[in-house]
């Protein structure tokens, strides 16, 4: 099983400044991962998949990067509603799919 | 736009079964395109994968939970199904389905549904 590390686990920013999430993978998954962003008491949401494309109406200021083991979702410029968890999923390799465990991005 | 919706009792007996629906609308459970998934997500935890399943009834589990679970597939109702057997506390969860695109690494769920949690208590 490849098991997906995010980190951190809780990340600070402020409006209209840059975070940046890291997932590592304990294998390598070639592009083969995605981004979800998830809001309290709702369904996660596409972001990204094949590590850098972006989901149909998704923002051009998420961005994903990397590939192997070590990837990045970047959001530009952060924006209120932007404030959520985000979770990685690998699916290069499966069963099983795997997701990493979430970093909760929080208004500074 | 495609739609899915869980559906199922909220309240399981510890030791019974956990039987889930996901009812599809805006699209067709016996699409060649896409497998159809469900995930689950306990109380402030992290989402764990249960299993998939295509339309001709090809299914994948987690190896973690093969032997409890069964998922299936009813195309002419345009839903897919989640039976969990044998359910403890630990099974306490809110269970989304997804749709999972099909081929070759190309496995990712979108879109998902709302989520039904589901609380194993006796």
């Amino acid at each position: 099983e490849i098991v997906m590390t995010q980190s951190p686990a809780t990340l600070s920013v402020s409006p209209g400044e840059r975070a940046t999430l890291s997932c590592r993978a304990s294998q390598s998954v070639r592009s083969n991962l995605a981004w979800y962003q998830q809001k309290p008491g709702q369904a996660p949401r596409l972001l990204i998949y094949g590590a850098s494309t972006r989901a149909t109406g998704i923002p051009a200021r998420f961005s994903g990067s990397g590939s192997g083991t070590e990837f990045t979702l970047t959001i530009s410029s952060l924006q209120s509603e932007d404030f959520a968890v985000y979770y990685c999923q690998q699916y290069n390799n499966w069963p099983p799919i795997t997701f990493g465990q979430g970093t909760r991005l929080e208004i500074k | 736009q495609l739609q899915l919706q869980e559906s199922g009792p909220g309240l399981v007996k510890p030791s019974e079964t956990l039987s889930l629906n996901c009812t599809v609308s805006g699209g067709s459970s016996s699409s060649s395109s896409y497998y159809w998934g469900w995930i689950r997500q306990p109380p402030g935890k992290g989402l764990e994968w249960i299993g998939s399943i295509y339309y001709d009834g090809s299914t994948y589990y987690n190896p973690s939970l093969r032997s409890r679970v069964t998922i299936s597939v009813d195309t002419s109702k345009n839903q897919f199904s989640l039976r969990l057997y044998s359910v403890t506390a630990a099974d306490t969860a809110v269970y989304h389905c997804a749709r999972q695109t099909y081929g070759n690494y190309h496995n990712w769920f979108d879109p998902w549904g709302q989520g039904t949690l589901v609380t194993v208590s006796s």
